[in-house]
């Protein structure tokens, strides 16, 4: 399985921006980029995904490196609501019914 | 209406016991997982169905095995619970699509083997 690296902790100021970066230097062509947070005492809830181009939705940017081998989840303006658990996960095309989570960075946003 | 559904969201029971978690889907989705996260918080993919089928079965005891009714609906039973087993076990589904496939979680189901 491709796998991804992340920082184990991350602290942000509230309404300020966050930049949570994610290494996956083994990634393949046809492996989306996924984002997952776990707010506590909640089940995973996506964020974002994309492939070769970045991406914005209302909750996150997602930027994705030129070469694909990392990428960064941009939230714009932290909010304590944000606090949770972020994981970057690779999801081949190809192996869509296969999600896997690695140990995520955990962000923890101070008022 | 909750998406993805689990029964019941806490469940404390003796060792060598015998229970089960429920889980419903109300989108229509084709694909549904059991994920289990254990103390240290890693979320690990137990199973995955599709339309009924099995896909993924990881390396998992087969004390737990899961059901799948309909298409709406994938359960989870495990024989001679042991303290081990205590976790956090997340349902989740997916529509059948092979691009942007997002997974949706319930909240999930607190195990504790005392």
């Amino acid at each position: 399985d491709a796998k991804t690296t992340q920082p184990n902790s991350m602290e942000s100021n509230e309404e300020e921006p966050v930049h949570l970066p994610c290494n996956h230097s083994t990634i393949s062509g046809t492996d989306y980029i996924h984002w997952y947070r776990q707010l506590p005492s909640q089940g995973p809830e996506y964020v974002i995904h994309g492939l070769t181009s970045n991406v914005n939705n209302r909750m996150a940017s997602l930027a994705i490196a030129e070469d694909r081998k990392s990428s960064t989840l941009i939230l714009h303006r932290a909010t304590l609501r944000d606090a949770a658990v972020y994981y970057c996960i690779l999801r081949d095309v190809y192996n869509n019914n296969d999600m896997r989570f690695g140990a995520g960075t955990r962000l923890t946003v101070k008022p | 209406d909750t998406a993805v559904s689990q029964t019941p969201k806490y469940l404390v029971t003796q060792m060598g016991n015998d229970k089960s978690i429920k889980c419903e889907q109300n989108l229509g989705h084709d694909t549904m997982y059991w994920y289990k996260q254990d103390s240290k918080k890693f979320l690990k993919i137990m199973f995955s169905y599709n339309n009924k089928e099995l896909i993924i079965n990881e390396t998992v005891p087969n004390r737990f095995s899961p059901k799948s009714p309909d298409k709406a609906h994938l359960n989870l039973h495990i024989n001679s619970l042991e303290l081990g087993d205590s976790a956090v076990y997340f349902c989740a589904s997916s529509p059948g699509s092979i691009v942007g496939n997002t997974i949706y979680f319930g909240e999930g189901s607190w195990l504790t083997v005392v």
